[in-house]
């Protein structure tokens, strides 16, 4: 069946650093895919998605890159902030379907 | 504008005990779902529904489960009994088109409430 699969956290970075979040799917066709983020004590937020091969999803100097030939879905960004700590989450759509969800990765930056 | 309200926002009960929780959307939109999330892990679908009917319900657990929808619109989960590993965060979701976007695979936008934390002891 479908389903994605994130590094496991908790990721622990300081301010300013580079961040790499991995996400790799199994999915039959051609699922979009998708970043959300949930802050603490606030619900889940589309961060960024990307529907089709090379596209590139950005927001808030988030970045990830469909990759089929990979299946994955990188998330980066060049320069954390404390501002970014929360639950990170993966996840893939097929048409039709409900979102699935990878099981998130923990982000605690400090200053 | 899309938001969903739910409630409550918390509640304790013991196990075997029975409890619901409400969804419900500010405006109407075909599309609903609920999600259940384990502290820890990703939300995993519970039900989905189209207008008032079930489009996919395979992971829930109908023996304890239950969820309706109400004239297309409201929606309620239902638990009965209760066990200790129902404790979770329940997410009720609905779709809207995405602005500016052609009608069609994936162009939906998911609008998430607050969510439901339950804890069963």
């Amino acid at each position: 069946g479908n389903s994605v699969t994130q590094m496991e956290g908790p990721v622990t970075l300081s301010e300013e650093a580079f961040l790499t979040i991995n996400c790799t799917y199994t999915a039959t066709g051609y699922p979009s895919l998708f970043w959300y983020v949930q802050y603490p004590g606030e619900g889940l937020q589309l961060l960024l998605k990307a529907t089709k091969a090379d596209d590139k999803g950005s927001n808030k100097g988030f970045e990830a890159t469909y990759r089929k030939e990979t299946t994955s879905f990188h998330l980066e960004k060049g320069s954390v902030q404390v501002s970014d700590s929360a639950v990170y989450f993966c996840a893939l759509q097929k048409a039709g379907t409900a979102l699935i969800f990878g099981k998130g990765t923990t982000l605690s930056v400090s200053s | 504008e899309a938001g969903v309200a739910q409630s409550p926002r918390y509640k304790i009960i013991e196990k075997r005990q029975s409890v619901a929780f409400w969804c419900n959307p500010i405006s109407g939109h075909a599309t609903l779902y609920w999600y259940q999330q384990i502290l820890g892990q990703g939300p995993k679908l519970l039900i989905q529904f189209q207008n008032n009917g079930v489009v996919d319900d395979s992971q829930l657990p109908k023996d304890r489960f239950s969820a309706e929808r109400l004239k297309g619109v409201d929606s309620t989960l239902k638990i009965q009994p209760a066990k200790l590993e129902d404790s979770a965060v329940y997410l009720c979701a609905i779709t809207t088109p995405v602005r500016g976007e052609r009608m069609g695979r994936s162009n939906y936008g998911y609008t998430f409430g607050s969510g439901t934390r339950l804890t069963v002891v």
